[in-house]
């Protein structure tokens, strides 16, 4: 199993500019999350998905959007990307079911927007 | 998720027991204790979890006090490897929980093992 894989490993966009960060885990596991990481913090929650076609908001949702078609796809796209959201980005994903909440995560995409 | 509090840093000697401490004093009867860590740069790695008794695996011991209104991450020998950051959290489990998607993390505990 590759686990959970992210690209690009690194990314620079000018303001205004839009992109789209990809995700994929192959473990067939039902939950994906979205997290950044600013420098010397801890994670915050984007967005979330508890499976195939079903998205919600996290801590800090704006300027992001999400789409989940398939259970090992989880895209984050920026609409237009902002100096603030200078960043590192992980995804992550782990099984449903009691005490099975071990979430695997990707190696990150950093990101920086001037 | 009942929130956690973890002391922002703490040393260790390389070879002797790693004690972090973590607070989670609005801890509900449904809710896990997890602990993850994250080396510089790296995604977060899952360590250990537990509900209330205490756990052992291969990286690590979990002990949960009785009232579980805290927890104690020990890593027994501890290697210069083993410096990173370590997140405590607690959240409910359960494929149809409202809130089973959701996960976050505070700023952790600054783990520096030194020779």
């Amino acid at each position: 199993n590759a686990g959970v894989t992210q690209t690009p490993k690194f990314q620079v966009l000018k303001t205004g500019q839009s992109m789209t960060l990809q995700c994929a885990q192959d473990m067939n596991h039902e939950y994906m999350s979205w997290y950044r990481q600013d420098p010397g913090m801890g994670l915050r929650l984007i967005h979330y998905s508890v499976g195939a076609g079903i998205t919600d908001q996290g801590e800090v949702p704006n300027g992001y959007n999400v789409s989940r078609s398939t259970t090992e796809d989880f895209p984050l796209r920026l609409l237009s990307a902002a100096p603030s959201q200078t960043s590192v980005y992980f995804c992550a994903s782990r099984a449903g079911g009691a005490g099975t909440d071990t979430q695997y995560f990707g190696p990150g995409t950093r990101l920086t927007v001037l | 998720d009942a929130k956690t509090t973890q002391p922002p840093s703490m040393d260790c000697a390389e070879g002797r027991a790693a004690n972090l401490p973590c607070n989670h004093s609005t801890i509900s009867g449904n809710e896990y204790v997890y602990w993850y860590r994250q080396i510089h740069s790296q995604g977060p790695q899952y360590i250990i979890h537990g509900l209330k008794n205490n756990e052992t695996n291969e990286m690590a011991s979990l002990i949960i006090t009785e009232d579980r209104k805290s927890s104690t991450l020990i890593l027994p020998h501890a290697t210069l490897r083993d410096t990173a950051v370590y997140y405590c959290i607690v959240r409910v489990s359960g494929l149809y929980n409202t809130n089973a998607g959701k996960s976050t993390f505070g700023d952790g505990t600054t783990l520096t093992v030194k020779p």
